[in-house]
């Protein structure tokens, strides 16, 4: 069955320095991967996802991920972190042996220092 | 495109009681999604539809769950002689599998039920 582990449930970051958020699946067959943010007292909602073609996608508010079939990781990343990027994100996964349902990882909470 | 809408949102129950949520989807989403997420975890699946038909319900769910989704608009998930494990945020989400954003989930903001 597939599966996604996201390293480090805490994240901490500067204003202003790189955001790395890690995430590994488990999948025997292509998947379809995604990033969610959850801003505090907010639904999901989509930050980025990778179906086919590019390996590198962009999303909202100058996030992009980077999919690494050979590593099985699709780690999230922004160049500079900004104090409203603060909240919970969350890796997902669906493949076509999992009913295409999404899977989600444990979410990685990242806090933003001034 | 109002979004997906949940209620109640909030509920207590006091422990056996029968609690039911309500979730509103976009309405041209034919898939319906319930996921259960308690604090720091991610939101575990529960069941989902397409259309009016129930596609799959996760192994970990009890007998005590039970979804629905008459004519393929609203949803319903009722659980039965709640227990204080129950006690979590509710999450709904939809999704239209037809015309491409493959897969991608909108999410209402959750129904949290506490049992005292």
């Amino acid at each position: 069955a597939q599966s996604v582990t996201q390293l480090g449930s805490h994240v901490s970051v500067s204003e202003g320095a790189l955001v790395l958020l890690r995430c590994n699946y488990s999948s025997s067959v292509p998947p379809y991967l995604f990033w969610y943010v959850q801003y505090p007292n907010q639904g999901l909602q989509l930050l980025l996802k990778y179906t086919t073609g590019a390996t590198l996608v962009k999303g909202i508010n100058g996030f992009e991920a980077e999919f690494k079939k050979s590593e099985t990781s699709f780690h999230l990343t922004k160049p500079s972190a900004h104090m409203s990027d603060a909240a919970e994100y969350f890796c997902a996964v669906i493949t076509d042996t999992g009913g295409f349902k999404t899977i989600f990882g444990a979410g990685t909470r990242l806090f933003v220092k001034a | 495109d109002t979004g997906v809408s949940q209620n109640p949102r909030h509920k207590i129950t006091k422990r056996g009681q029968n609690v039911t949520f309500r979730c509103d989807p976009i309405s041209e989403h034919n898939r319906l999604y319930w996921y259960r997420q308690t604090l720091g975890q991610g939101p575990e699946f529960l069941t989902y539809f397409q259309n009016e038909a129930q596609l799959e319900k996760s192994r970990l769910l009890s007998d005590r769950f039970s979804a629905e989704r008459p004519k393929g608009s609203f949803s319903t998930l009722e659980i039965q002689r709640t227990e204080q494990g129950d006690s979590a945020m509710y999450l709904c989400a939809s999704s239209n599998w037809r015309t491409g954003g493959v897969g991608e989930l909108f999410f209402g903001e959750g129904s949290r039920l506490t049992v005292l």
